[in-house]
């Protein structure tokens, strides 16, 4: 069965902190790898990774796909305040639906 | 990427009553879009995929003839949930698959079953 799992699934930090989230998996037929946020509302779309070691950034976020490791990384730099939300990572495999990892609550503290 | 709209964005039925929430997608002709349901502090539980002109596909537990899907035209899926129940008070979101193999998801739906 296709599986996705994120740590930590929570995480409390200081404005200012880098933090780093991480996602793992387990699927057949692996086509890519996606990262939201999810505020009150609906997810947000972040990035998509199909390919390995090619970073994607944007602003303080990036990250990046192993696909020897079954894994990728979201990277935060100099955390505020809205960046606090829970950080869901999805993997796309060819001919079947979305998988979700639980996510991973992150709070930043002032 | 798609711009997904869903409505009402939260509703309070009586228990027994039924609900209807749309999901447009304005900006892109969707001939599949995804209902999720989400309960508080859990990940997303992909109920079932909507298929344009055709009949849903419903994921292993969910009733069928509960949560009733409708995908009638290319940009609007709705979801009814049918005699709901306290039980069925949860956060529903639609999404959509953008030709970019993305998946960009509707405002979301809070539904209080009282």
């Amino acid at each position: 069965e296709d599986k996705v799992v994120q740590s930590p699934l929570s995480l409390v930090v200081h404005e200012g902190d880098t933090v780093t989230l991480n996602c793992s998996y387990e699927v057949t037929n692996f086509r890519s790898l996606l990262w939201y946020k999810q505020e009150k509302k609906a997810p947000t779309f972040l990035f998509m990774l199909t390919s390995s070691g090619i970073e994607k950034k944007s602003g303080r976020l990036s990250s990046i796909l192993d696909k020897k490791e079954l894994s990728s990384i979201l990277n935060i730099t100099a955390t505020q305040t809205g960046d606090s939300a829970i950080y869901l990572c999805a993997v796309n495999p060819y001919g079947q639906n979305f998988v979700f990892g639980p996510g991973t609550r992150l709070s930043v503290l002032p | 990427g798609a711009v997904v709209s869903q409505h009402p964005s939260r509703v309070i039925c009586k228990s027994g009553t039924s609900v209807k929430i749309e999901c447009r997608s304005l900006d892109f002709q969707a001939t599949t879009m995804f209902w999720y349901r989400q309960f508080p502090k859990k990940s997303l539980m992909l109920m079932a995929t909507s298929n344009e002109g055709s009949k849903a596909t419903y994921e292993q537990g969910v009733e069928k003839d509960k949560f009733l899907i409708n995908h009638a035209s290319l940009t609007l899926s709705t979801l009814t949930v049918t005699s709901a129940h306290p039980e069925d008070s949860s956060f529903y979101i639609c999404a959509v698959a953008s030709s970019g193999n993305t998946i960009y998801f509707g405002e979301g739906s809070w539904l209080t079953v009282v």
